[in-house]
């Protein structure tokens, strides 16, 4: 199975600034088959990112994603105050898998 | 737009078996994939497994295994979910998800990302 680490597992920032969260594989992930999930309190997770780097119908272009092979990562490029939440990465190469999570909350 | 709606909350005795429903409303299934997902309370998501409906096929988490079984009728457009053997560590909002764009490998199974996700159900496991 592969097992996905993210980190930070907490990152503090005010809106305005730039964020980035990582994601790292055990292994390869096969054919950039990496997404990423952004969940708020209450509420289903919503697709941001698929592919490692195509954006989901409707997701504004500050959020974008890179990456290949055991490491990925999601970069928000200015914070707006509706993107504080929680982030997972989730691979879909090889059975699936989610990360633990990072939580972006406000400094 | 398609919405994938789910049935209300379970409570259920340890032991028993839980069934969670998920319909697609506006839309069908269509060369589509359906995945569920679950979340225990102040936890991270973890996938249990998915169907492709066209087909009938499933596959499962390794570690839901035996205990989880996932079906479609697609002439309603409606996936199901049933865990056996519920204990306390069941207890979690369980999310169905539509997965686009699936492809299979003999070796890695199916691959899917989850791009329209239902409310949850709440599934609480209590004596």
């Amino acid at each position: 199975e592969i097992l996905l680490t993210q980190s930070p597992g907490t990152l503090s920032l005010s809106p305005g600034e730039r964020a980035t969260l990582s994601c790292r594989a055990s292994q390869s992930v096969s054919s950039s088959y990496l997404a990423w999930y952004q969940q708020k309190p209450g509420q289903a997770p919503r697709l941001l990112i698929y592919g490692a780097s195509s954006r989901a119908t409707g997701i504004p272009d500050r959020f974008s994603g890179s990456g290949s092979g055991t490491g990925f990562t999601l970069t928000i490029s200015r914070l707006e105050p509706e993107d504080f939440a929680v982030y997972y990465c989730q691979q879909y190469g090889s059975s699936h898998t989610f990360g633990q999570g990072t939580k972006l909350e406000i400094k | 737009q398609v919405q994938l709606v789910q049935s209300g909350a379970e409570v259920k005795k340890p032991g028993s078996s839980v069934r969670v429903s998920c319909k697609a409303s506006g839309g069908t299934f269509n060369g589509f994939a359906i995945g569920w997902v679950r979340q225990a309370p102040g936890q991270g998501l973890e996938w249990m497994g998915g169907i492709i409906p066209a087909f009938g096929t499933s596959n499962y988490a390794q570690r839901f295994q035996g205990r989880v079984t996932i079906t479609a009728d697609e002439s309603t457009s409606t996936a199901y979910m049933e865990l056996s053997g519920l204990g306390s560590e069941d207890t979690a909002v369980y999310y169905c998800a539509r997965g686009r764009d699936w492809a299979y490998d003999i070796l890695t199974g199916y691959s899917y990302y989850m791009d329209v996700w239902g409310k949850g159900t709440t599934v609480t496991v209590s004596s």
